[in-house]
């Protein structure tokens, strides 16, 4: 079993949909993350959850809503999308061991979701 | 505030020159930590070294080597020998004590290894 798994791979969408991404860690971390990579354009980091608790949300539009609802898993639901949107979108995981500050660790990526918004 | 520049947005090297990635970073905090990653054409990043602001000591792993240099705030990756299985993006990342939960990652250098 990989350590950080996504799904789906690949979701194409119209902008009344209602979809959700998955991202499972099994690495026993305590934190996870949701990323988005436009082309060309740096990472942007969307959402921070450490011990299932949100602790940074990156000023991202409310049509994407995360889900913790234990450290190995976390969703990314997504509705009423716009064809910006359009992105590969990247989970993440690490050890957090600075009680709730996120610490300096090492994070590990899942594959990514290719989404298309039409 | 903290900044990672990649300034080289594209590389193109024959199989088997050694290559050289820059990356220039910015911070305020005495503590700080840098990394690498790469991402092939599968998407995934890879983690592939971390350091810390106290440890300016060079580091070599197989063909890889990392030269940390504080004084000019660089953090430069050089593959050795290169193979095409090399080609692929990299990323120079930065965390600090401002930064609290995030990772602030360059925007990446896109090395194509020709055969």
């Amino acid at each position: 079993e990989t350590g950080v798994t996504q799904t789906p791979r690949h979701l194409v969408m119209g902008m009344t949909n209602k979809k959700s991404l998955k991202c499972e860690q099994h690495l026993g971390h305590n934190a996870m993350y949701w990323y988005k990579q436009s082309a060309k354009k740096p990472l942007e980091l969307m959402f921070v959850y450490s011990l299932e608790e949100r602790v940074e949300n990156n000023s991202v539009p409310s049509r994407f809503s995360p889900e913790c609802p234990n450290s190995s898993h976390l969703f990314l639901h997504l509705h009423t999308l716009q064809p910006e949107d359009s992105a590969l979108y990247l989970c993440a995981s690490s050890q957090d061991d600075r009680g709730g500050l996120i610490s300096y660790n090492e994070q590990f990526f899942g594959p990514g979701t290719r989404l298309t918004v039409l | 505030a903290q900044k990672v520049t990649q300034a080289q947005t594209e590389i193109s090297v024959v199989e088997k020159e050694d290559v050289t990635l820059d990356c220039v970073y910015e911070t305020r905090d005495t503590t700080y930590y840098l990394f690498w990653y790469k991402q092939p054409p599968s998407g995934e990043l890879v983690f592939l070294i971390r350091r810390n602001s106290f440890d300016e000591q060079n580091e070599i792993s197989g063909r890889y080597s990392w030269n940390f240099q504080k004084s000019t705030s660089s953090f430069n990756f050089t593959i050795t020998a290169s193979q095409v299985v090399d080609s692929a993006v990299y990323f120079c990342a930065l965390s600090d004590y401002s930064s609290a939960s995030k990772i602030i990652f360059g925007s990446g250098t896109r090395l194509s290894i020709r055969p």
